[in-house]
């Protein structure tokens, strides 16, 4: 079975604080995503990576960037963080491009 | 832009009665998949459905897809009380690379 671990369950920030969420897959596969999700907006893709050191944006990549420097991790940063950063923040890999997306359980993260 | 849109957002229904939800969406698809999410969980993959496939069947689902009126259904039969979770549709398709995109949610409540 694919498992994908996300390093926290819950965290809780100050604004103007450098947060990193990582997310780690076991699976090889060549596809990560980061997407964050509030309620009545469901999933919305911050960005995606396909493969080692290579990262796209997303529908909304502003106030995030992401590292990738090997291919099971996938990080997502919050430079500084803000309070409309507060959310439920969830990372998915899989195998191949538009195919069935295998999810951590997601960190809910809390900006103060 | 929202590609996937679950109909209806909500919906409560006995133990073992039949639950239906719908997915519409706008563009030509290469495959929807659908995905279920209890409170506070990440998102599992349930079922993907291509482009060129009708129905499809998974223990008590069957998922439905007409590409002519760009549309979907999920059937859960005898629906039980640990069935109660958020589902979700996603669709992926090709524009120089697979993008996919999740909807809203259907809130599914089965009562004991």
């Amino acid at each position: 079975d694919v498992k994908v671990t996300q390093s926290s369950r819950y965290l809780v920030k100050r604004t103007g604080e450098k947060v990193f969420l990582e997310c780690v897959q076991d699976m090889d596969h060549e596809n990560m995503f980061w997407y964050r999700q509030d309620p009545g907006l469901g999933l919305r893709l911050i960005y995606f990576s396909y493969d080692v050191k290579m990262k796209e944006k997303g529908d909304i990549p502003e106030g995030y960037s992401v590292s990738r420097e090997k291919k099971e991790r996938f990080s997502l940063i919050l430079e500084s963080a803000s309070t409309n950063q507060t959310s439920m923040y969830l990372c998915a890999s899989s195998l191949n491009g538009g195919e069935t997306q295998y999810f951590g359980p997601g960190t809910r993260l809390l900006v103060l | 832009s929202q590609q996937g849109e679950e109909d209806p957002q909500a919906l409560s229904i006995q133990e073992g009665e039949n639950a239906t939800m719908n997915c519409s969406y706008k563009t030509s698809i290469n495959n929807l998949q659908w995905y279920r999410q209890n409170s506070g969980r990440g998102l599992v993959h349930l079922i993907l459905i291509r482009s060129n496939e009708r129905e499809k069947h998974s223990g008590r689902l069957r998922v439905t897809l007409d590409t002519s009126k760009k549309s979907s259904s999920l059937l859960i039969t005898a629906s039980r009380a640990a069935d109660t979770a958020s589902y979700f549709c996603a669709t992926a398709r090709n524009t120089g690379g697979f993008k996919t995109i999740f909807g809203a949610g259907t809130r599914l409540f089965v009562k004991a």
